[in-house]
């Protein structure tokens, strides 16, 4: 099993509509986890980090992490052709604290 | 706070050639983080150092080396240029403790023609 996986889309979703981007992650992983957000030829940019069981919000954003199903989402209201991008999950190993990356999910917004 | 500085920015290298890149890390960070991105896949982890040491390792060949300087500066080399090197070189800097984020620079984008 993978440490971070994630589907590689792509997501298309219309303007306007929630996008929900998923990753589930193993028992090597620590549950603390990080969203980024990458345009095409630019470095990733970090969007969220979430720490404990539940939801947290930033604005357009909720990050969702449940640790009984090693799972977490990344929630983007009312999206809009500006989040199209590709969006990475990360978490760290527990060993020796790598940063793992899921292979991450090209979102495309449609307006 | 400044960012994460990556230098130089573009770089065209001729096959067989080497390469150094710099990376100046977020003060206070110990960590830095170095990987290789080509078009269209994903983050390809080379390597990280932390405090001065070199703390894990991807699956990259020995032409690919780094270090890192006491006031947390890495760089990393690649000797021996290949066509198939050219790519996106990226560092991530951070605490490098359980549970911190990490924070990229702008990266270098490597040409070897």
């Amino acid at each position: 099993q993978k440490e971070v996986e994630q589907n590689s889309g792509p997501l298309s979703v219309p303007e306007g509509a929630i996008a929900s981007l998923n990753c589930t992650y193993s028992d090597r992983v620590s549950q603390s986890f990080f969203w980024y957000r990458q345009y095409s030829g630019k470095s990733p940019e970090l969007i969220m980090s979430i720490y404990s069981n539940g939801d947290k919000e930033d604005g357009r954003f909720t990050a969702q992490l449940n640790k009984a199903s090693q799972y977490v989402s990344l929630l983007i209201r009312d999206s809009q052709p500006s989040d199209s991008a590709t969006y990475l999950c990360a978490g760290r190993r527990r060993s020796n604290y790598q940063l793992i990356w899921g292979a991450g999910t090209k979102l495309i917004i449609k307006p | 706070k400044a960012g994460v500085t990556q230098t130089p920015r573009y770089l065209i290298k001729t096959r067989g050639q080497q390469v150094t890149l710099s990376c100046s890390p977020i003060s206070g960070h110990r960590s830095v983080s170095w990987y290789q991105q080509t078009p269209g896949q994903g983050l390809q982890f080379l390597f990280e150092y932390f405090s001065e040491t070199q703390r894990n390792k991807g699956n990259f060949p020995g032409r690919f080396s780094g270090r890192q300087f006491s006031n947390s500066r890495s760089e990393m080399n690649v000797s021996t240029l290949e066509l198939g090197d050219s790519a996106l070189y990226l560092c991530a800097s951070s605490s490098g403790t359980a549970d911190t984020e990490a924070f990229f620079g702008q990266g270098t984008r490597l040409t070897v023609v």
